[in-house]
């Protein structure tokens, strides 16, 4: 059974409005969740690194403001897209280890963000 | 040149044929190295996980992993219909941090 929920699966909203997407892990402790985007026909890319309890570690060319990251507990973290734009329409991914960080990531379903 | 190289395909093979995806990498540091499979709008689902070179075998599916030649390969065994998906290639380097293969599009004629 699935590992990582991610909830909603699909949002659709209108330009400026920001937009809260959640990871859970679900019977197990994830001290660090991983945010992904993927474009349609292209491979995942890694956005940041959430670490619960302390700033998340964005990649090259993610803007921390835009993307904000709170993984306040063990077992959740939030993606929130702020002043959302037709160009932040994507699918959203996140993924989490079950173990050690050489355990394979486990991911939840995605969500798939459409702004008008 | 890419990290990671993968085929995107789409392979379009009948069903119960043996399928097999690749990937090669330029970098011998890697460590770790997974299979993921990803149908359309959902996350990617693991597959097959290894560290060493060698085969790994789980049902239908087989890992295989040369080292020396930095190349990795996925083989299906009796294909089904519902193994077309988008296959994922990622590998491990020594800071844990993953590099994906653009994914290869299977597709599984009836």
């Amino acid at each position: 059974g699935a590992v990582v929920s991610q909830h909603p699966s699909w949002v659709i909203c209108k330009s400026g409005t920001s937009v809260k997407i959640e990871c859970r892990s679900l019977d197990f402790q994830a001290t660090t969740m991983f945010w992904y985007r993927q474009f349609p026909k292209q491979s995942l890319m890694l956005m940041a690194t959430s670490n619960e309890g302390s700033k998340a570690t964005y990649e090259q060319g993610v803007e921390k403001d835009k993307f904000l990251i709170n993984h306040a507990s063990l077992t959740l973290s939030t993606l929130t897209v702020t002043s959302a734009h037709p160009e932040d329409s994507s699918f959203y991914i996140c993924s989490a280890n079950l173990g050690p960080s050489n355990q394979p990531q486990h991911f939840g379903d995605g969500t798939r963000l459409s702004i008008l | 040149q890419k990290e990671v190289e993968q085929d995107p395909g789409p392979l379009s093979v009948p069903e119960g044929a043996i399928v097999s995806l690749n990937c090669t990498y330029s970098n011998s540091a890697f460590q770790y190295f997974m299979w993921y499979r990803q149908y359309s709008r959902k996350g990617p689902e693991l597959l097959m996980y290894t560290y060493s070179s060698g085969n790994k075998e789980d049902g239908r599916f087989t890992a295989q992993v040369d080292k020396s030649s930095k190349y990795i390969s996925l083989f299906i065994r009796d294909s089904q219909p519902s193994d077309s998906a988008t296959y994922l290639c990622a590998i491990g380097d020594s800071n844990y941090q993953l590099i994906w293969g653009a994914g290869t599009k299977l597709i599984i004629k009836p």
